[in-house]
């Protein structure tokens, strides 16, 4: 069984860094690419980030676009999400998802993870 | 960048009704959409994928279709487990990018 799980997320001021982290298993990890996607309580969904299977392409929401850094580990199976500079807007719950192919582009989201909480307030 | 809108934000339905939601991008997607429901508490799952194939494993009431810039998801005949909000999602090109969603409330 595909499992996707996330942990990292909690509560931080304004300006501060947290790291989050994806563990997968119940497949093959280096063979597909994984993304980071958000949601804010109540509201919609928001993709954040993208990475290929080898790491070769990677993307971002314009929103995140130079505070966040995407990286994966395909020896340890685990996806990774270094958030800096955090703003207030940045509170959500952030999602980990498999991508159904090595390369992120026509395909889509499948399974998600849990979720992992991040809230940045003073 | 690419917006998708989705209409209506909300609809209130009984069980057994057809239901459809429709999602509109803002320039030519071809079929890469996806649709994805979430229930309250839990992550979203997708239903529809390529615009109009089933994801294994999901009731045959739901259904895709639309291709370029206009799509839909239906159902055929709504069931109280249906009760949630769904989201369309375009992968055509980054930043890959949703809908605002359409929650389906019971009437």
């Amino acid at each position: 069984e595909v499992q996707l799980v996330e942990s990292g997320g909690g509560l931080v001021q304004p300006g501060g860094s947290l790291r989050l982290s994806c563990a997968a298993s119940g497949f093959t990890f280096n063979d597909y690419a994984m993304h980071w996607v958000r949601q804010v309580p109540g509201k919609g969904l928001e993709w954040v980030s993208g990475i290929s299977w080898n790491s070769g392409n990677i993307d971002y929401a314009d929103s995140v676009k130079g505070r966040f850094t995407i990286s994966r580990d395909n020896a340890k199976n685990s996806l990774y999400l270094q958030m800096n500079s955090l703003r207030a807007e940045d509170t959500a719950l952030y999602y980990c998802a498999k991508d159904t192919s090595g390369w992120y582009r026509s395909n889509w989201f499948d399974p998600w993870g849990q979720g992992t909480p991040v809230t940045v307030s003073s | 960048d690419i917006q998708m809108s989705q209409s209506p934000s909300s609809l209130s339905a009984s069980v057994g009704d057809r239901v459809t939601i429709t999602c509109r991008a803002s320039e030519f997607i071809s079929i890469h959409l996806n649709w994805y429901q979430q229930i309250p508490g839990k992550a979203p799952k997708v239903l529809i994928y390529a615009a109009s194939s089933l994801q294994s494993g999901v009731p045959s009431r739901f259904s895709g279709s639309g291709s370029g810039t206009d799509f839909t998801l239906t159902i055929s005949s709504l069931q109280p487990e249906d009760f949630a909000t769904y989201y369309c999602q375009q992968s055509h090109s980054t930043p890959l990018s949703f809908g605002g969603g359409t929650k389906v409330t019971i009437k």
